[in-house]
């Protein structure tokens, strides 16, 4: 049975800080890990999506990598800023689709 | 505008009064999916259908239904609710493909069960 695990559980930065979640997932014949940033109260947005046989995908400050044989995946934030303050979650998908717990991110001003 | 819709947002019921929450996407998804997140929980994934007439249990299906008649909805039908369904529920969707596309999730419900 998969099971993903986040680190940290909560993280607080100053604005302007590089920083990385962490992720890691037991079975490492996931279809793709997807990450995604959910507000308080509200739904889920996803931010990225790598496929098995991708390494890393990016969009804009974000980049999020993947290593399947270690059973993997950060999310780098570069240049943070208050308005990425979310929870942030990552996801592993086979035949189902498992969550972490999320990581509770505030960008302090 | 493409998008996943649910209702009702909210929901207070009570023990043993069957309900069913709908859920629709305008996006011609052949992939849908219920989620329930708890704290301390995280999200859990109920039940899951890959296209019409097509759907299997997730990691907690027990005390739920679910059918896949037309492709655009998927709702969720508790036959005899729970207070331990009390819970937050999302539905989501996404393209099915040879590659697995993002999933796209709606505003969800928030269910009491009294």
């Amino acid at each position: 049975k998969q099971e993903v695990t986040q680190i940290p559980a909560a993280l607080s930065v100053p604005e302007g800080e590089n920083l990385v979640l962490n992720c890691s997932f037991t079975d490492s014949a996931i279809y793709n890990l997807q990450w995604f940033r959910q507000d308080p109260g509200k739904g889920l947005t996803s931010l990225l999506l790598i496929q098995s046989s991708q390494r890393e995908q990016t969009s804009g400050r974000l980049n999020a990598s993947l290593d399947k044989s270690s059973g993997r995946s950060t999310l780098y934030i570069a240049a943070s800023q208050p308005g990425d303050s979310a929870t942030y979650l990552c996801a592993g998908e086979r035949n189902d689709m498992r969550f972490g717990a999320g990581t509770r991110l505030t960008v302090k001003p | 505008e493409a998008q996943v819709t649910q209702n009702p947002r909210y929901l207070i019921t009570v023990t043993g009064k069957k309900l069913t929450v709908t859920c629709s996407q305008n996006m011609n998804h052949e992939y849908m999916s219920w989620y329930r997140q708890d704290p301390g929980l995280g999200l859990r994934q109920i039940y899951y259908s890959m296209n019409v007439e097509v759907t299997d249990k997730g990691d907690v299906p027990e005390g739920y239904k679910v059918s896949r008649k037309e492709k655009r909805n998927f709702p969720l039908i508790l036959e005899s609710p729970s207070p331990n369904q009390t819970s937050l529920y999302f539905c989501a969707s996404r393209r099915q493909g040879p590659i697995y596309n993002e999933q796209f999730f709606g505003p969800g419900t928030r269910l009491t069960v009294l």
